[in-house]
């Protein structure tokens, strides 16, 4: 199976920081690597697709990149309706698998 | 608009079955791949599998932890899916959301239900 390690699992940030979460896959997965925001006790909304191509309606301060094994999320100003929890997940190959998510929370 | 509504979830005990469905509505069901993605509490995301389509090779494919114990499967003309657990343990205890896979380019998951929760409990 494909590991896929996020990082942090967990960071502060004031409202307006730039904020980035890591995913590193244990072998490569091309760009076959989504980003998924999920609040609490809701579904998972996907923001990122194809590694770095944005879902319609979501809004241009997020944006992923990465290609291989080494992917990142970026927030570019961090706004109030952002503190959610972020997962990885990769689609290259069986099993699908998901990065453990890092939580973003308020300082 | 696409909708996928859960149903089946519930207080099981241990050792227990269980069928969980999903209902789709709003697109073309059988064009798309479609798996279930379940949430233990204060946990994260798991995959647990994905059933052959109708008419395809495709084998079905399921979460390592889950072989053994799940059957999926999917009904074309009725645009459901389903998820058959079977000897389940407390740690099974999760909701169980059902998922659509982009058929656009990417495979991602790009619509999920609203989930259903199992409890697994004596």
């Amino acid at each position: 199976d494909i590991q896929m390690t996020q990082s942090p699992s967990s960071l502060s940030a004031f409202v307006g920081d730039r904020v980035t979460i890591a995913c590193r896959a244990s072998q490569g997965i091309r760009n076959d690597l989504a980003w998924y925001q999920q609040k609490s006790g809701k579904a998972p909304k996907r923001l990122i697709y194809s590694a770095s191509i944005l879902q319609d309606g979501v809004p241009s301060r997020f944006s992923g990149s990465g290609s291989g094994t080494e992917f990142t999320l970026t927030i570019s100003s961090l706004q109030p309706e952002d503190f959610a929890t972020y997962y990885c997940v990769q689609h290259n190959n069986y099993p699908v698998t998901f990065g453990g998510g890092t939580k973003v929370e308020i300082k | 608009e696409v909708q996928l509504v859960e149903s089946g979830g519930g207080l099981v005990q241990p050792g227990g079955s269980l069928r969980l469905s999903c209902a789709a509505s709003g697109f073309t069901f059988s064009d798309h791949f479609m798996d279930w993605v379940r949430q233990a509490p204060g946990k994260g995301l798991e995959w647990v599998g994905r059933p052959r389509n109708k008419g395809r090779s495709d084998t079905t494919e399921y979460a390592t932890s889950m072989k053994g114990r799940v059957i999926i499967s999917r009904d074309d003309s009725k645009n459901s899916l389903y998820l058959q657990m079977n000897s389940l343990k407390m740690e099974d205890t999760a909701v169980y959301f059902c998922v659509r896979v982009s058929n656009s380019g990417s495979y991602s998951f790009d619509y999920w239900g609203q989930g259903t929760l199992v409890s697994v409990s004596s």
